[in-house]
């Protein structure tokens, strides 16, 4: 289940299920968006991204939906293993700019 | 090679050191970065440099200066650092600044002020 902390909000889930972590952002004018997984004593690592001209794209074993109506972004991993333990972080973009804002990030907690 | 190196991996420092950290990247890349994150925070962005010019300074206290001395490399040098300063010290690199272009990050530099 899912459980929001003072500090970072976690989800468990058991080896082999599908998991689904959320994001929301603030900025209209964002037009890219990626998922970064941060492993623990690591930096980010770039899982998969979507324009806003899509609402879906798939990757392996993750896939990105995106909803621009309500400014909400998702990550779906399936089956998942318990190398996916980590914290994931949604950021965005706007044309024109080179800088991402990260949101709070997830921690994700899989165990065998 | 799609890595970037970041030294050291860790440094504990008093409040009166100055000590730098490094960061190279051999992709070819000519925009890198300095971010900083907190424990169980993203990361922030503190400087942007592209073609070895610094493009983005965000409001960051002088006791961090950052220096670009050619497109490999970048440094973070620090002087008079507050323990509030201590954090993860990430840095990335991308082949260009359009907002498309896909961050590299290092492993990071935890830094410890006493």
């Amino acid at each position: 289940g899912e459980s929001v902390g003072l500090h970072l909000p976690t989800l468990s889930v058991q080896e082999g299920d599908n998991s689904i972590i959320n994001c929301a952002y603030s900025n209209s004018a964002s037009d890219y968006f990626i998922w970064y997984k941060q492993e623990s004593g690591k930096g980010p690592q770039f899982i998969i991204d979507i324009r806003s001209n899509m609402d879906k794209r798939q990757g392996q074993r993750v896939t990105v939906l995106l909803n621009k109506t309500v400014k909400h972004l998702s990550l779906q991993i399936a089956a998942t293993q318990p190398g996916d333990s980590a914290v994931y972080f949604c950021a965005e973009s706007a044309s024109g700019y080179s800088t991402l804002t990260f949101g709070k990030g997830t921690m994700l907690l899989v165990s065998p | 090679d799609t890595e970037v190196t970041q030294t050291p991996k860790h440094l504990v420092m008093g409040m009166t050191n100055k000590k730098s950290l490094k960061c190279e990247q051999h992709m070819g890349h000519r925009a890198m970065y300095w971010y900083k994150q907190k424990a169980k925070k993203p990361p922030e962005l503190m400087f942007v440099y592209s073609y070895e010019k610094l493009s983005i300074n965000e409001s960051v206290p002088s006791r961090f200066s950052p220096e670009c001395p050619n497109s490999s490399l970048l440094n973070l040098h620090l002087h008079a650092l507050q323990p509030e300063d201590s954090a993860l010290y990430l840095c990335a690199s991308s082949r260009g600044t359009l907002n498309t272009d896909q961050l590299f990050f290092g492993s990071g530099t935890q830094l410890s002020v006493l």
